[in-house]
């Protein structure tokens, strides 16, 4: 099974920083790489689709990368709503695997 | 306006069975693929199993293969998460996602989740 591994598996920045979040996949999946958000008690919301295509209402801040085997989420202009649990995931046939998540603070 | 909501969570004994329901609204429930994604408390995302629109395909997590069981109702815009002889590490939040599209695509909406916990 293809697994996705990413890092750092934290970090704390500042309001209006550039973050980066990287994902690999142990095999290469093209471009079906989701990156989704998860705030605190709430579900999961689906950010970034097909790696780099920007789900409808996200904010432009958030971008994306990447093809095969490794992937980047990145968060321009770190705001406070941006705390949360940022998990990507693989969905090209099952497993349809998530990454371990990449906790992001404010510092 | 899209919305998943699951219920069935409760707890239960281990070796018991129990199901989950999702019910759908607000898009064209015969045309997506549906999911369970499940958490355990303070944990990650971990994929349960996905159905595809007219249940061509059915997929499980090694996790649960041969004892829950993915299913839909496309009349009555609900999928289902049959599951038997629970254990305890099988305690989360279960979630219902819609599949962006009928077959291999991401989630694009979440319910809220209905919580499992399996302890005796």
């Amino acid at each position: 099974d293809v697994q996705m591994t990413q890092s750092p598996s934290s970090l704390s920045a500042s309001v209006g920083d550039r973050v980066s979040i990287t994902c690999r996949a142990s095999q290469h999946i093209t471009n079906y790489l989701a990156w989704y958000q998860q705030k605190p008690g709430k579900a999961p919301k689906l950010l970034i689709y097909g790696a780099s295509t920007l789900q409808s209402g996200v904010p432009s801040r958030f971008s994306a990368s990447g093809y095969g085997t490794d992937f980047t989420l990145t968060i321009s202009n770190l705001q406070p709503e941006d705390v949360a649990s940022y998990f990507c995931q693989k969905y090209n046939n099952a497993p349809r695997t998530f990454g371990q998540g990449t906790k992001v603070e404010i510092k | 306006e899209v919305q998943l909501v699951e219920s069935g969570g409760t707890s239960v004994q281990p070796g018991r069975s129990l199901r989950l329901s999702c019910a759908a609204s607000g898009f064209t429930f015969s045309e997506h693929a549906m999911h369970w994604v499940r958490q355990a408390p303070g944990k990650g995302l971990e994929w349960v199993s996905s159905v595809s629109s007219s249940s061509g395909d059915i997929d499980y997590a090694d996790s649960v293969k041969g004892r829950f069981t993915i299913s839909r109702d496309d009349s009555t815009n609900s999928v289902y998460l049959q599951m038997n002889s629970l254990r305890a590490e099988d305690t989360a939040l279960y979630y219902c996602a819609k599949g962006l599209r009928g077959g291999s695509s991401s989630f694009d909406y979440w319910g809220q989740g209905t919580l499992v916990t399996v302890s005796s």
